[in-house]
């Protein structure tokens, strides 16, 4: 079983649609989590970290359970430009500088 | 300035050659990473420095050597390579512990073609 698993896509959704992609991982010693972006044939970017409690960025919302073991990304009001690869990104308790990067998830907002 | 440099952007090389890829960064960051990215594959660890000391070498082959010469420079050299080495390079900085775990930001890449 992958570290850190998500659904590849791609989600073709129109504009100003809500879009949710989940990610779930393995280790429960798992202590940080974080959504990055990647647009096609750049680099990845951080979008946002993920706290318990939630947390909101404009359109962007990030959750975690600790619980089940997954985070969301809800995305509202989709734009054009939020058409991307969003990398969802764990840090292991005791490997302070290590992301384990899960597969991606492809975004598609069309007209 | 939250900008990572790479260069060359670009890279085509044959089996036989030595190369040399760069990474400067000017952000004071303490920690620098590589990273192998295939097509439709997210990015892979392949080593972390901290304090320009290498601290984590994820089995890399040994005909990659990375080196940091100082705080704001990272390079990786290329010998005798192989075509599934063919791959974009990233480099990638953050500052160590606290709120900036996670944090990393990475450069445009080296596209590295291996023939």
């Amino acid at each position: 079983r992958k570290e850190v698993e998500q659904d590849p896509g791609p989600f073709n959704v129109p504009e100003g649609a809500t879009v949710a992609f989940n990610c779930t991982y393995s280790n429960s010693a798992s202590q940080s989590f974080f959504w990055y972006r990647q647009d096609c044939r750049k680099e990845p970017k951080l979008l946002m970290s993920v706290y318990s409690s939630g947390n909101e960025d404009g359109r962007f919302t990030a959750q975690l359970n600790r619980a089940s073991q997954y985070i969301s990304l809800l995305i509202r009001d989709s734009k054009l430009s939020d058409s991307a690869t969003y990398l969802c990104v764990v840090i292991l308790t005791g490997t302070a500088s290590k992301l384990t990067f899960g597969t991606g998830t492809r975004l598609q907002v069309t007209l | 300035d939250t900008e990572v440099t790479q260069t060359p952007k670009h890279l085509v090389m044959g089996m036989t050659n030595k190369k040399s890829l760069k990474c400067e960064q000017h952000m004071g960051h303490r920690a620098m990473y590589w990273y192998k990215q295939k097509a439709k594959k997210p990015p892979e660890l392949m080593f972390v420095y901290s304090y320009e000391k290498l601290s984590i070498n994820e089995s890399v082959p040994s005909r990659f050597s990375p080196e940091c010469p100082n705080s704001s420079l990272l390079n990786l050299h290329l010998h005798a390579l192989q075509p599934e080495d063919s791959a974009l390079y990233l480099c990638a900085s953050s500052h160590l512990g606290g709120d900036s775990l996670g944090t990393q930001y990475f450069g445009p890449g080296t596209r590295l073609t291996v023939l």
